[in-house]
């Protein structure tokens, strides 16, 4: 079956402009998270949806980061006013729930200029 | 802060050499360990999810074990091939505020030369 889709896989935004970037979830799959690779870094949580709720939003590093997730199923990370430190591969990831393996997309490779 | 360790930072090899890989975490609040093998503009691949304190698991030419007390999981790939060339990277669970989200490390990057 379809794994984990994000798109746009590239996204280059002018310092200040917002964007949006999508996932599309493994169907029926209760969890979602998002993680943000730096260069050089692993990657750190951002946010966990269980369906359509945002029930940890801690790793959200400013109040420019929002997530949400209205149906339950696709999710989307909006950036507002950009900075050159937002530069980074964004990973959504998807599990059926609880604490378990996570199915991850290709991630969204943003390059703030 | 809690930390997940990984080394080495970058490895290369020739082909049809063994390797091994660690992963260091702390043993509090522990749930699971997770591989991943990422390959370049793929997505991450789930390896192994590890939970009992000496699990050994196997995958091909690729294991994995996991000491829960000490806080060490290492990787085994057995033979390498130029195929194997990816970025690894092992996350703790259990350790944030959330159900579930992983902690990474910073991965081992392996270039097996044919």
């Amino acid at each position: 079956g379809a794994g984990v889709s994000q798109s746009p896989r590239y996204k280059v935004a002018k310092r200040g402009q917002d964007v949006a970037l999508r996932c599309d979830p493994i169907s029926g799959h209760v969890s979602l998270f998002w993680y943000q690779q730096a260069l050089g870094q692993g990657p750190e949580f951002l946010t966990y949806f269980q369906n359509e709720a945002q029930l940890d939003k801690s790793g959200l590093p400013s109040d420019r980061f929002f997530a949400e997730r209205p149906e339950g199923s696709v999710s989307t990370l909006k950036i507002q006013r950009t900075q050159q430190e937002d530069s980074a591969v964004y990973l959504c990831a998807s599990s059926p729930g609880g604490i378990g393996e996570q199915y991850f997309g290709p991630g969204t490779r943003l390059t703030v200029t | 802060i809690l930390n997940v360790e990984q080394s080495p930072q970058s490895l290369h090899v020739q082909e049809g050499d063994s390797t091994n890989f660690t992963c260091s975490f702390p043993s509090s609040n522990f749930y699971a360990l997770h591989w991943y093998r990422w390959e370049t503009a793929k997505s991450p691949e789930a390896l192994f999810v590890m939970t009992l304190n000496g699990d050994e698991k196997k995958k091909g030419r690729i294991s994995a074990t996991l000491n829960t007390k000490e806080g060490y999981s290492y990787l085994y790939i057995k033979g390498s091939q130029p195929e194997d060339s990816a970025t690894y990277l092992c996350a703790s669970s259990g350790l944030g505020g959330s159900q579930g989200n992983l902690i990474f490390g910073k991965g081992t990057k392996l270039s097996v030369k044919p």
